[in-house]
């Protein structure tokens, strides 16, 4: 059974602060690594993919991926309130597999 | 671009009833996913169509079921409605493998009562 964890949170935060979401998978022939945010009440919207080790910047946001330690991380720089929801970590194999999803961590960004 | 859309957005409906969602994914995609998601289990693997095929299924009972048309369409047919089935059910698409990533429509929220 492919396993996708997340810490549940919620995480707490203060404005301006770093926001670091962890997530652990158990497939060690996952290509895929995807992080998803979703507002209460919305669908999941896709703000980070990684597939390669190291890290990866977009804007205030960076994902990290260590396939060794089956370990990937999303960061959120100088976070902001509009930044509280909860964040989905996916993960896809190669090929026609489906996308499997962690229960996400909420993260609450105090003003 | 129009993005996936997902009709009706929201449902009520009587145990024992049936009910059928549909899902228009993004123009060009033409792989279909569907997920139900439920505050205590997440978002949960229903099954995936490709080019009118089912590629993918996931642990849910036969009273599931889908299907993809020519255009790409997909609907899902939820049989016998149980109390448990209330739930936020999401469709997603991708191009083809999905190695890009999948955009999800607005979902259709039922209730079984």
């Amino acid at each position: 059974q492919k396993e996708v964890e997340q810490n549940s949170g919620p995480l707490s935060v203060p404005e301006g602060a770093i926001a670091s979401l962890n997530c652990t998978y158990s497939d060690r022939v996952s290509q895929s690594f995807f992080w998803y945010r979703q507002y209460s009440g919305k669908s999941p919207e896709l703000i980070m993919s990684i597939y390669s080790n190291g890290d990866k910047e977009d804007g205030r946001f960076t994902a990290q991926l260590n396939k060794a330690s089956q370990y990937v991380s999303l960061l959120i720089r100088d976070s902001q309130p509009s930044d509280s929801a909860t964040y989905l970590c996916a993960v896809k194999n190669s090929g026609n597999t489906p996308l499997v999803f962690g229960k996400g961590t909420r993260l609450s960004v105090i003003a | 671009k129009a993005g996936v859309t997902q009709t009706p957005r929201y449902l009520i409906k009587t145990r024992g009833q049936q009910v059928t969602l549909s899902c228009s994914p993004i123009s060009g995609h033409r792989s279909v996913s569907w997920y139900q998601q439920t505050p205590g289990q997440g978002l949960q693997f229903l099954f995936e169509y490709f080019s009118e095929t089912q590629r993918n299924k996931g642990n849910f009972p036969g009273r599931f079921s889908g299907r993809q048309f020519s255009n790409s369409r997909s609907e899902m047919n939820v049989s016998t409605l149980e109390l448990g089935d209330s739930a936020l059910y999401l469709c997603a698409s991708s191009l083809g493998a999905g190695v890009d990533g999948y955009t999800f429509g607005s979902g259709t929220r039922l209730t079984v009562v």
